[in-house]
């Protein structure tokens, strides 16, 4: 069974960083790109950043140059480092799998982590 | 950037009823389409991709179709599980999704 687990979300004062990861079962991660994808409470779904399995990464404009996407292969994991956070970044922050083939929907989400940003 | 706009933003119908949510592009995005489904509290689930494809395991009740820059999800018959939020998302040029439809009980 895919599972996708976030952690690390929590409050934040503006200017400040947070590390998100993602803890990957179920399938073999190194073979998947992945994504996060954020919500904010009441809103719609807005696409974050992604990292493909060869380690190429991109990034949505409003986030380029303040966040980084990284994985490690060996721990199947997913990481998001937010670096002078902005209250525009609060939000559910999901983890997302892309499916495998030369279709690039989502097919697994995680139920998400937290981020809070305020003074 | 690829803007994808959802009508309606709120539907209301009943159980039984069968309903059509259209998603347009701003540019086509060939068939690069998919549909999720979200209900309150939970993560979104994958129910169409590459516009027509019904996921494993998802009701025959759902389909969806068109190409280009304009796309429909219908239900074919409302059931109480379907009350929930839908959003289209386009995967042709990096990831947009639209703003969603909201699908209440009448």
């Amino acid at each position: 069974e895919v599972q996708l687990v976030e952690s690390g979300g929590g409050l934040v004062q503006p200017g400040g960083s947070l590390r998100l990861s993602c803890a990957a079962s179920g399938f073999t991660f190194s073979n998947y790109d992945m994504h996060w994808v954020r919500q904010a409470t009441g809103k719609g779904l807005e696409w974050v950043s992604a990292i493909a399995a060869a380690g190429d990464t991109y990034y949505a404009d409003s986030v380029r140059g303040r966040f980084t996407i990284s994985r490690e292969n060996a721990e199947n994991s997913l990481y998001l480092q937010m670096n002078s956070l902005r209250a525009g970044d609060t939000a559910l922050y999901y983890c997302v799998r892309e499916n495998s083939s030369s279709s690039e929907h989502f097919d697994y989400w995680g139920q998400g982590t937290l981020v809070t940003v305020s003074s | 950037d690829i803007q994808m706009t959802q009508s309606p933003s709120t539907l209301s119908a009943s159980v039984g009823d069968r309903v059509t949510i259209t998603c347009r592009a701003s540019q086509s995005v060939s068939s690069w389409l998919a549909w999720y489904q979200q209900k309150p509290g939970k993560a979104p689930e994958l129910l169409i991709y590459d516009a027509s494809s019904l996921r494993s395991g998802v009701p025959s009740r759902f389909s969806g179709s068109g190409s280009g820059t304009e796309f429909t999800l219908t239900i074919s018959s409302l059931q109480p599980d379907d009350f929930a939020t839908y959003y289209c998302q386009q995967y042709n040029s990096y990831y947009t999704f639209g703003q969603g439809t909201k699908l209440e009980i009448k």
